[in-house]
């Protein structure tokens, strides 16, 4: 199984600043990897596949990068709307897929 | 408009039964990987099953021979039954359209199992 491990576990911010979140795998997944958004009470939203295509109607100050086992989400300027829980995935090992354990954004 | 909206889930002691639905609209379930994860208390997300557009199957370790997954097409509707269930299946579980078998662009809101005595 590969794991996921993500970094801080609670990230600090507030509106209008950047926010930087890692996501490392324990073996390279290339580029199989997604990042969610989740609000609480409700289902995660998809962001960002193949580590750096952003998701319809995502906007623009969300952006990712990486490859390998090292990714990072980037959330440039953070809007009230951006404060959630932050997941990566990755799916190379498709028929196991894993995800991390999350990046938590608040104010 | 497309969307997942789940059903079913609720309180049962370990080792009972309960099956949970997910009713899609706007596309077709048979169509398309579908898959469930679920997320214990305070915990991250897991994935549990998943149904190709074919009707294989697979499953999670953990689940793997207690838990099926199951569609009626009539009804554009995703099944999840769970048997024996533990303490342990305590989560809310997510019916999720994976595009390619890779990632869920479309989640539905979620329903809270909670196996308790």
């Amino acid at each position: 199984e590969i794991v996921m491990t993500q970094s801080p576990a609670t990230l600090s911010v507030s509106p209008g600043e950047r926010a930087t979140l890692s996501c490392r795998a324990s073996q390279s997944v290339d580029n199989n990897l997604a990042w969610y958004q989740q609000k609480p009470g409700q289902g995660p939203r998809l962001l960002i596949y193949g580590a750096s295509t952003r998701a319809t109607g995502v906007p623009a100050r969300f952006s990712g990068s990486g490859s390998g086992t090292d990714f990072t989400l980037t959330i440039s300027s953070l809007q009230s709307e951006d404060f959630a829980v932050y997941y990566c995935q990755q799916y190379n090992a498709w028929r196991a897929l894993t995800f991390g354990g999350g990046t938590k954004v608040e104010i | 408009e497309v969307q997942l909206v789940q059903s079913g889930g609720g309180l049962i002691q370990p080792g009972g039964s309960l099956r949970l639905s997910c009713a899609a609209s706007g596309f077709t379930v048979s169509d398309n990987y579908m898959t469930w994860v679920r997320q214990a208390p305070g915990k991250g997300l897991e994935w549990v099953s998943v149904m190709y557009s074919g009707g294989s199957t697979y499953f999670a370790d953990s689940v793997k021979g207690r838990f099926t997954i199951s569609r009626d097409n009539s009804k554009n509707t995703l099944y999840l039954q769970m048997n024996s269930l533990r303490a342990e299946d305590t989560a809310v579980y997510y019916c999720a359209r994976f595009l390619y078998n890779l990632y869920g662009d479309l989640w539905g809101q979620g329903t809270l199992v909670t196996v308790s005595s």
